[in-house]
């Protein structure tokens, strides 16, 4: 199994300020085929399901604030929310879809300093 | 547009039973794979099961192997997960999900709860 392992487990950001949310994989999650790592990022606020970020690590979903961005091929990945915003507040998950069983980290719980 | 809704969660003792399903609109339910993964109260979403696009192959977490039967319709667009002999553990809210060009589409959840 794919281990995603996320780092820091919480953050407290000034609005307007940068925040930077680290995961690593155990094993690659690029397909050498496409030249895509199979790599989403997701938003989850209390009581809703988790909301796509970002695919392929680095595209960002339809919708989503040019804020949020994402980066890293291989086994190192990163996502970042250039300038917090109070919308923000929330835990974020990194997830891999190159293998079964599909696998996800452990969660960044986002806050306002 | 993706569309994806749970029903068939519940209240249920240890050792029982229940069936969820999912229901899929906006895309074409027959081309994809679909999952199941649930979301304990207050951790993170854990994979739980996969079925092909044609049903011919499933894939189980271990925790719920031997237990629960993923399945699927695709004259109805349904996805279905057979839970039994179930435990507290299994608590959880279940989502199905669709991965399709790289994005995970998600369904709004179904609560399931087992306590005697």
């Amino acid at each position: 199994d794919i281990v995603m392992t996320q780092s820091p487990d919480s953050l407290a950001v000034s609005l307007g300020e940068r925040a930077t949310i680290n995961c690593k994989s155990s094993q690659t999650v690029l397909y050498s085929s496409t030249n895509k790592n199979s790599l989403t990022w997701y938003q989850q606020k209390p009581g809703q399901p988790p909301k796509l970020l970002i695919y392929w690590a680095s595209t960002r979903e339809s919708g989503v604030p040019d804020r949020f961005s994402g980066s890293g091929s291989g086994t190192d990945f990163t996502l970042t929310i250039s300038s917090l915003q109070a919308e923000d507040v929330a835990v974020y998950y990194c997830q891999q879809y190159y293998s079964t069983p599909l696998t996800f980290g452990g969660g960044t719980k986002v806050e306002i300093k | 547009e993706v569309q994806l809704v749970e029903s068939g969660g519940g209240v249920v003792q240890p050792g029982g039973s229940l069936r969820l399903s999912c229901a899929a609109s906006g895309f074409t339910f027959s081309s994809y794979f679909m999952h199941w993964v649930r979301q304990a109260p207050g951790k993170g979403p854990v994979w739980v099961s996969r079925v092909s696009s044609d049903g011919s192959s499933t894939t189980y977490a271990d925790s719920v192997k031997g237990r629960f039967t993923i399945s699927r319709d695709n004259a109805k667009n349904t996805l279905y997960l057979q839970m039994n002999s179930l435990r507290a553990e299994d608590t959880a809210v279940y989502y199905c999900v669709c991965y399709g060009s790289g994005r995970g589409y998600w369904g709004q959840g179904t609560l399931v709860s087992v306590s005697s």
